[in-house]
């Protein structure tokens, strides 16, 4: 069971907005710690989506964002396309725990 | 090229040892913390360990479940970062990745998160 829950599962059909939450506690997201999104595509290994709840690094396409409140966070597929097909983690901090943890990851499926 | 790759991993007996390495390239390796992030077959991520850059003099960081069995380690004079896995259990089966941070400590700010990930190297542990 991860500190981190996210669901397992979101579909879209090509063209919609999908979200993703995750949701933690007060000892890492309510804690003020960062949320960081990654994608891993099937076969890869992960890669970096947005960075400090709502940055996204060069390269990734501004159809993602992220967003933060409280103890949760969500990220958003804006526009779905066939490539985002993909596991999605969120990850952050825990004081508890004293290092990283990660949400169970969450699987977007283009309809 | 910018650039992490992972070797050491294999097959393993339930109690045995293994050294798994990580060799950076493209990057002041001694400048940032390294990780190792692993993932068990069709499962999430599960964070390992984490070793800081030179500016936070090496402190390290474990996970729960592999304290007092796994050691992280790193050599700047080689840029290679280093996972000692001993008493290893079924459970740490796992593709593990090597990981780096943008900063030299993965507590910097509100938290650190990966930057550059590994291709990984597979540990099985079976009888």
């Amino acid at each position: 069971q991860s500190v981190l829950t996210q669901p397992p599962s979101v579909s879209g059909a090509p063209g919609q907005r999908v979200t993703i939450s995750c949701t933690g506690s007060s000892s890492n997201i309510g804690a003020d710690y960062d949320v960081h999104w990654y994608q891993q595509l099937p076969g890869a290994a992960p890669q970096l989506l947005i960075s400090a709840n709502t940055n996204r690094p060069s390269g990734v396409p501004d159809r993602f964002s992220g967003s933060k409140s409280g103890t949760s966070a969500s990220l958003a597929i804006t526009g779905l396309q066939a490539e985002d097909e993909a596991h999605y983690y969120c990850q952050s901090y825990d004081s508890t725990l004293n290092g990283w943890v990660f949400g169970g990851g969450t699987k977007v499926t283009v309809l | 090229e910018v650039q992490l790759v992972e070797s050491g991993g294999g097959l393993v007996q339930p109690g045995g040892s293994l050294r798994l390495s990580c060799g950076a390239s493209g990057f002041t390796f001694n400048i940032y913390a390294m990780s190792w992030v692993r993932q068990a077959p069709g499962k999430g991520l599960e964070w390992v360990s984490s070793i800081s850059g030179a500016a936070g003099g090496g402190r390290t960081y474990y996970a729960d479940s592999v304290m007092g069995r796994f050691t992280i380690s790193r050599d700047n004079s080689k840029n290679t970062l280093y996972l000692q896995m001993r008493s290893l259990r079924v459970e740490d089966t796992a593709l593990y990745y090597c990981a780096k941070a943008p900063y030299y400590d993965i507590l910097i700010g509100q938290g650190a998160y990966v930057d550059l990930w590994g291709r990984g190297t597979l540990v099985t542990v079976s009888s």
